[in-house]
């Protein structure tokens, strides 16, 4: 699976849009981009995933560049509970790799008042 | 729809001590894999459970093995603990086959090595 590059941390204000950053570059035309949040303590928890195109749902949007290299996960309206580790990964979907996700170290997002 | 349990939620085992920890998948959900997730880092695949048969395993020993029973539910077992078996032990579950499939979390087992 292609290895991904997030800042380490980031900083939003409640209320306000956060974008989050996810670098691919080596990403593989097949490979999915996949978003987890971690909230402290708490098992990971699926957000979204896309191919190719931008997707949406009651979470948050996710903005995949035309290219496939790097992505953008939006909380459009963040509030202090979004506060958690955001882990960008790019998974590969056939069947029996399908289960294996490899996380790496994510972007910790604060969200202040 | 119930999503993916496990437990115990916490447990406490002595050093050289064997521990067993369950897992049942999210409703329609075929296969079953576990992660370790030590403290301040992300979790780390340990194996993977499809049709009872580990299918695939990351770099751990032995020493973890592991269950898949028919109606798809998993235990993890750990042998000869070491302190630095402390961690969060994450279960998760999707479906083996379709582009895509999206793979859900429970909400760990926390293990302490004492």
């Amino acid at each position: 699976d292609a290895k991904t590059t997030q800042p380490t941390s980031m900083d939003c204000a409640e209320g306000r849009a956060a974008n989050l950053p996810c670098n691919h570059s080596t990403i593989s035309g097949n490979e999915y981009v996949y978003w987890y949040r971690q909230i402290h303590s708490q098992g990971p928890q699926y957000i979204i995933h896309g191919l190719k195109n931008n997707e949406t749902n009651e979470m948050a949007s996710l903005i995949i560049t035309e290219d496939r290299k790097s992505s953008t996960l939006i909380l459009p309206h963040a509030t202090l509970r979004d506060t958690a580790v955001y882990y960008c990964i790019v998974r590969a979907p056939e069947a029996g790799t399908a289960s294996k996700l490899t996380f790496g170290t994510g972007t910790r997002l604060q969200v202040t008042l | 729809d119930a999503g993916v349990t496990q437990s115990p939620t916490h447990l406490i085992k002595t050093r050289g001590q064997q521990v067993t920890l369950r897992c049942s998948p999210k409703s329609g959900h075929d296969t079953v894999s576990w992660y370790q997730q030590a403290l301040g880092q992300g979790p780390q695949f340990i194996f993977q459970y499809y049709e009872e048969e580990e299918r695939q395993r990351g770099n751990f020993p032995d020493r973890f093995s592991g269950h898949q029973f028919p109606n798809y539910s998993s235990e993890l077992n750990v042998n000869a603990l070491l302190l630095g078996d402390s961690a969060l032990y994450l279960c998760a579950s999707s479906l083996y086959r379709g582009p895509g499939n999206t793979i859900y979390f429970g909400e760990g087992s926390w293990l302490t090595v004492v």
